[in-house]
């Protein structure tokens, strides 16, 4: 079946540490997408990314980065300069990015910190 | 900038009920909106969409929306909830400014259907 893999499920981290959280899709989608999503605050927008080798901040790209080297892949690495880095966080696709496109989402990583 | 308001945060209904859940945006301009859902333990799914046409949309499992511009209002409906209806429901806007679709996502509304 055809979808998106968030890896691992949970996920925890020393404070000062990096940690890069993985998404893979077999979708054959070009746009994908990062959220966060906090506890009363609904879904924010972390980074996206249009096709291959481009992706773009999104809301609250402060203390994350991005790399698209491979369609299906879209690694999201989490900073030692987030400073509020627990959350739960949300991978998605879509076919292209465009407007009347539905995302498909991923079933998240929970990033705690030790 | 683009906001939606869900001013639900719990509701608790009995089965049998009738299920209306409030969504408000703002943003001057042209819109796309979502409703999806998120069952317990499941990913998020997308339960219904409006882009144009008839602003009464309907959607999976018995629900339904309705786009009123006047208002900003896209409120989803469900004339009579199942125990199954239990999840959190979120309303998204994208506004049609960009040709990127870019979700600007409610806080959610986390539904309790008691048999």
């Amino acid at each position: 079946d055809g979808g998106i893999t968030q890896s691992p499920k949970y996920l925890f981290r020393k404070e000062g540490q990096n940690v890069t959280l993985s998404c893979e899709q077999n979708l054959n989608h070009d746009a994908m997408y990062w959220y966060r999503q906090d506890p009363g605050q609904g879904l924010r927008l972390i980074y996206y990314s249009q096709i291959v080798n481009d992706f773009q901040k999104g809301d609250i790209a402060e203390g994350y980065s991005v790399s698209r080297e491979k369609k299906e892949s879209f690694p999201l690495t989490v900073t030692s300069a987030q400073k509020n880095p627990t959350a739960f966080y949300l991978c998605a696709s879509s076919i292209d990015g465009t407007d009347n496109q539905p995302q498909h989402f991923g079933d998240g990583t929970r990033l705690s910190i030790l | 900038a683009q906001s939606v308001s869900q001013h639900n945060h719990h509701v608790i209904l009995s089965e049998a009920a009738s299920l209306e859940l409030g969504c408000n945006y703002s943003y001057g301009g042209t819109v796309n909106l979502f409703w999806y859902v998120q069952y317990p333990g499941q990913h998020l799914q997308l339960l219904l969409k409006y882009f144009s046409g008839d602003p009464l949309v309907k959607g999976i499992k018995g629900f339904e929306a309705e786009f009123i511009k006047s208002k900003f209002s896209f409120n989803l409906r469900k004339p009579s909830v199942q125990w199954s209806d239990t999840a959190e429901y979120f309303c998204a806007v994208n506004g049609l400014n960009t040709g990127f679709q870019k979700l600007v996502f409610g806080t959610g509304t986390r539904l309790l259907v008691s048999p």
